[in-house]
């Protein structure tokens, strides 16, 4: 049964230390997604690529937020330096050019 | 601005009856658009795909239709169920000059069935 794999599913950190999230995309997709999700805002972009080519980020605070493609099996985001305001639970998806996108279970950020 | 809007934010239903969840969205050039459920503390789980050139879709007591003229879908729920209680996400994947066709979402309705 294929899955969006993300890990850690929870994390709790201090303020000021990198935190660095992953993804698993489903084997075969070429586009991947992250997107942060809070009460007040919904669902935000946060980076979108296509076969491992970033091409939108603009909706990521670029001084402190990075997102990779390492290879096709892997996504990273990560904040350095963490701030309270990252709170928020971190979704990964993926898909296959223009079709359906599947998500991930997320991750759950809280920094105290 | 390419912006997708869901109203109402709640809906509460008795069970067993049938009901329409909204979504417009302000330009009609899009590729397509996807119904999503969010159960409390879990991940999006995708329901329905339909493709610009789609009416409609259905799965199960699931049926989506698109009217991209208007910028507006629908999501129809037959004889409702506790288990349909949930977040709906309506997400756009508008069209784009630069190859950039992410998927934007409306802040969805959180549909609460009574038994």
């Amino acid at each position: 049964d294929a899955r969006v794999t993300q890990t850690p599913r929870h994390k709790v950190t201090e303020m000021g230390q990198e935190v660095t999230m992953r993804c698993q995309p489903i084997l075969g997709h070429n586009t991947v997604f992250w997107y942060r999700q809070t009460m007040m805002q919904g669902l935000e972009l946060l980076a979108y690529f296509r076969n491992r080519a970033p091409l939108d980020d603009s909706g990521m605070p670029k001084d402190r937020f990075s997102a990779e493609m390492p290879d096709a099996t892997l996504a990273t985001l990560k904040i350095q330096p963490s701030e309270p305001r990252d709170s928020a639970v971190y979704f990964c998806a993926s898909g296959l050019n223009r079709e359906r996108a599947f998500f991930g279970q997320g991750t759950r950020l809280t920094v105290v | 601005k390419q912006e997708v809007t869901q109203i109402p934010a709640a809906l509460s239903v008795p069970e067993g009856e049938n009901l329409v969840l909204n979504c417009s969205f302000t330009d009609s050039a899009i590729y397509n658009l996807q119904w999503f459920r969010q159960d409390p503390g879990k991940g999006l789980t995708s329901l329905l795909l339909i493709q610009s050139s789609q009416r409609e879709q259905t799965s199960g007591r699931l049926n989506a239709s698109l009217d991209k003229s208007s910028g507006r879908s629908t999501l129809y729920i037959a004889a409702s169920q506790p288990g349909d209680s949930a977040t709906y996400l309506c997400a756009v994947r508008f069209r784009s000059n630069f190859g950039n066709e992410k998927l934007t979402f409306g802040t969805g309705t959180r549909l609460t069935i009574i038994p």
